[in-house]
């Protein structure tokens, strides 16, 4: 069974740095693109970014370039998702998803979300 | 890049009635057209992958269609069970993008 398991609730204040984890199992990992996706409270989905654990290939929305960071610990199986800088606006529940085919992009695979709090 | 206009941004229905909603696309992306609904609480779950494949296990109530600009998500009788909200989610050289959601809600 394909799981993606997040790391936990995090309470930060601006400026602090953070980085969360996705770790993934029940399939080979570096087979298939993990993407991140965001959600503000009581708003719609927002696409960050996307990894391919084979090679690190990384894209991301132009919305999200150089305020986080992807990557992948292929020894541990785990994507990660991580800020310099911490704003308010980070404020959000942060999603990993996997792709569900080898071909396309949808995202059949969901973590259980890790909400991120930034309050000075 | 490419975005995505859903619409309408919420909807009440009976159960039984039959609910649609579209997504339109500002460049010609194909098929490359997802459909994801989430409850409150609750992760995205991918109900169709490329415009009108519905994904394992999902009700056959649920249907997409479409291609290039134009899409559209159906479901045929609504249940109770079916209220959440609806995204559309495209991807075009692996950028992708999210409609804004449908909020449908029971009459």
């Amino acid at each position: 069974e394909v799981q993606l398991v997040q790391s936990g609730p995090e309470v930060k204040k601006p400026g602090e740095s953070l980085k969360i984890s996705c770790k993934a199992s029940g399939y080979r990992f570096t087979t298939y693109w993990i993407g991140w996706v965001r959600q503000k409270p009581g708003k719609g989905l927002e696409w960050m970014g996307i990894i391919f654990p084979g090679d690190s290939d990384t894209r991301y929305s132009p919305s999200f370039q150089g305020q986080v960071t992807i990557s992948v610990d292929r020894s541990t199986s785990t994507a990660y998702l991580q800020w310099s800088s911490l704003k308010a606006s980070d404020t959000a529940i942060y999603y990993c998803a996997r792709q569900a085919y080898t071909s396309g992009v949808s995202l059949k695979h969901w973590g259980q979300g890790a909400l991120v709090t930034v309050s000075s | 890049d490419i975005q995505l206009t859903q619409s309408p941004s919420s909807l009440s229905a009976s159960v039984g009635d039959r609910v649609t909603i579209t997504c339109q696309a500002t460049q010609d992306i194909s098929v490359y057209l997802n459909w994801y609904q989430q409850k409150p609480g609750k992760a995205p779950k991918l109900l169709i992958y490329d415009a009108s494949n519905l994904e394992t296990g999902v009700p056959s109530r649920f249907s997409g269609s479409g291609s290039g600009t134009d899409f559209t998500f159906t479901i045929s009788s609504l249940q109770p069970e079916d209220i959440a909200t609806y995204y559309c989610q495209q991807y075009d050289n692996l950028l992708l993008t999210f409609g804004g959601g449908t909020k449908v809600e029971i009459k």
